[in-house]
């Protein structure tokens, strides 16, 4: 079965800094997606940024990167220049390229930005 | 805001009973995903609704059931409710096929339950 990790149940940033969210998956599976999530109070699920595991180059989506690396299942997330609106918890998710968005999705980090 | 909505924001049931739970998918979009999220989790993969067929589900007892209808929009039901059903239930719309941008999910605000 397939399992999403992220360890860092909180992180804090100072606005305009840099902030890195960690998550690790397991699978025995060797096409899939893997994706960033942001949870707002408002409780809607918004994609911010979507990596196919067969594209070696990392995804990129304004200020928001991330660091894959198949080897190691790992699949981080940094947002450059934070801004206030980037505080919400942050999922990470994967899914298999064939079933159409069934997530699994980690246990979410919460991200705080300080003015 | 997505297209998706869902209907009702908030609902307490007492164990035991049923409810039904609606979401409303976004125009253009063929499936429906519904996923329990308990307070301080992630969302867990309920099922999968594509074309009306049930197409994927996740580790959850047969008292949870869904249907998808002719315009794809999607009814959870819950059956003999406990406790443990407590929880932000979300849904998700989206294309079946096509490229990774096509297909990408769009969920809606939830609905909460609390199961007392």
């Amino acid at each position: 079965a397939q399992t999403v990790t992220q360890s860092q149940p909180e992180m804090s940033v100072q606005e305009a800094e840099t902030v890195t969210l960690s998550c690790t998956y397991d699978t025995s599976e060797s096409d899939y997606y893997l994706f960033w999530y942001k949870q707002p109070p408002s409780r809607q699920m918004i994609l911010v940024i979507r990596q196919e595991a067969y594209k070696q180059q990392n995804a990129t989506e304004n200020r928001f990167s991330v660091n894959f690396q198949k080897a190691a299942k790992s699949f981080s997330l940094k947002i450059s220049d934070s801004q206030l609106g980037d505080a919400a918890m942050y999922f990470c998710a994967y899914s298999h390229s064939n079933t159409g968005n069934q997530f699994y999705f980690g246990t979410g980090t919460s991200l705080t930005v300080i003015p | 805001e997505t297209g998706v909505t869902q209907s009702p924001t908030h609902l307490i049931k007492t164990r035991g009973q049923q409810v039904t739970l609606r979401c409303s998918s976004q125009s253009g979009h063929n499936t429906v995903s519904w996923y329990q999220q308990a307070l301080g989790q992630g969302p867990q993969f309920i099922f999968q609704y594509y074309r009306e067929e049930e197409n994927g589900r996740g580790n959850f007892p047969p008292r949870f059931s869904g249907l998808q209808f002719p315009n794809y929009s999607s009814e959870l039901n819950v059956n003999a409710l406990e406790l443990d059903d407590s929880a932000l239930y979300l849904c998700a719309s989206s294309r079946r096929w096509g490229s990774p941008k096509d297909t990408e999910a769009f969920f809606g605000q939830g609905t909460r339950l609390t199961v007392v």
